[in-house]
């Protein structure tokens, strides 16, 4: 059985300041996404990673993949008060199985 | 066109009501989900239709009902919910039926069981 384990879950931050939020995950997986949430919102999808080494970055955030791992991260840089929002990675497998959540990282960043 | 629509967006529903809960997508994409979120969780996934026929029933009680009239429609029937049924209700579509594929949500549903 695929479990995803994200931490930490809570993440308080002043602005300015770097962060990396971790997702680990149990079985050889193909495909793993980042999705971020607004409170009261739909889940917006922000990356996906399809191979080991995979490095994606859009704006103040990067996420990368090691399957070998089984890590992907998302760091964080420079943060703002707009990043403040629900992080959640996912994990699939091509074949008809369905994505697994992590439990999700709620950020805020602070002034 | 990257845009899943759900309607209603709210809902508010008595124990005895039945409603109905639509999702539209026109992305050509060929699967569709079901999810339920409630707060503070991450999303369950509730159904999968594959190409218009149901492949996956995550043990979903049989007082939620989902139906794909065709590619672009996914509907989920609601009858007899209880109150801990309230929560948003996403919906998702994706191009590759065979999983793994990136998925779009929409906005939700929300709901309340009275």
């Amino acid at each position: 059985e695929l479990k995803v384990e994200q931490n930490p879950l809570f993440l308080s931050m002043q602005e300015g300041k770097n962060y990396t939020i971790y997702c680990n995950y149990s079985t050889t997986s193909d495909r793993l996404y980042w999705y971020r949430q607004d409170p009261g919102k739909s889940l917006e999808s922000l990356f996906v990673l399809l191979s080991n080494g995979a490095v994606k970055q859009e704006g103040r955030l990067m996420a990368s993949l090691d399957t070998k791992a089984r890590l992907s991260t998302l760091h964080i840089t420079a943060a703002v008060h707009d990043l403040s929002a629900t992080y959640f990675c996912a994990v699939g497998k091509t074949g008809n199985t369905p994505l697994v959540f992590g439990k999700g990282t709620r950020l805020s960043v602070i002034a | 066109d990257t845009e899943v629509t759900q309607t209603p967006k709210h809902l508010v529903m008595g124990m005895t009501n039945k409603k109905s809960l639509k999702c539209e997508q026109h992305m050509g994409h060929r699967a569709m989900y079901w999810y339920k979120q409630k707060a503070k969780k991450p999303p369950e996934l509730m159904f999968v239709y594959s190409y218009e026929k149901l492949s996956i029933n995550e043990s979903v009680p049989s007082r939620f009902s989902p139906e794909c009239p065709n590619s672009s429609l996914l509907n989920l029937h609601l009858h007899a919910l209880q109150p801990e049924d309230s929560a948003l209700y996403l919906c998702a579509s994706s191009q590759d039926p065979s999983g793994g594929d990136t998925q779009y949500f929409g906005p939700g549903t929300r709901l309340t069981v009275l």
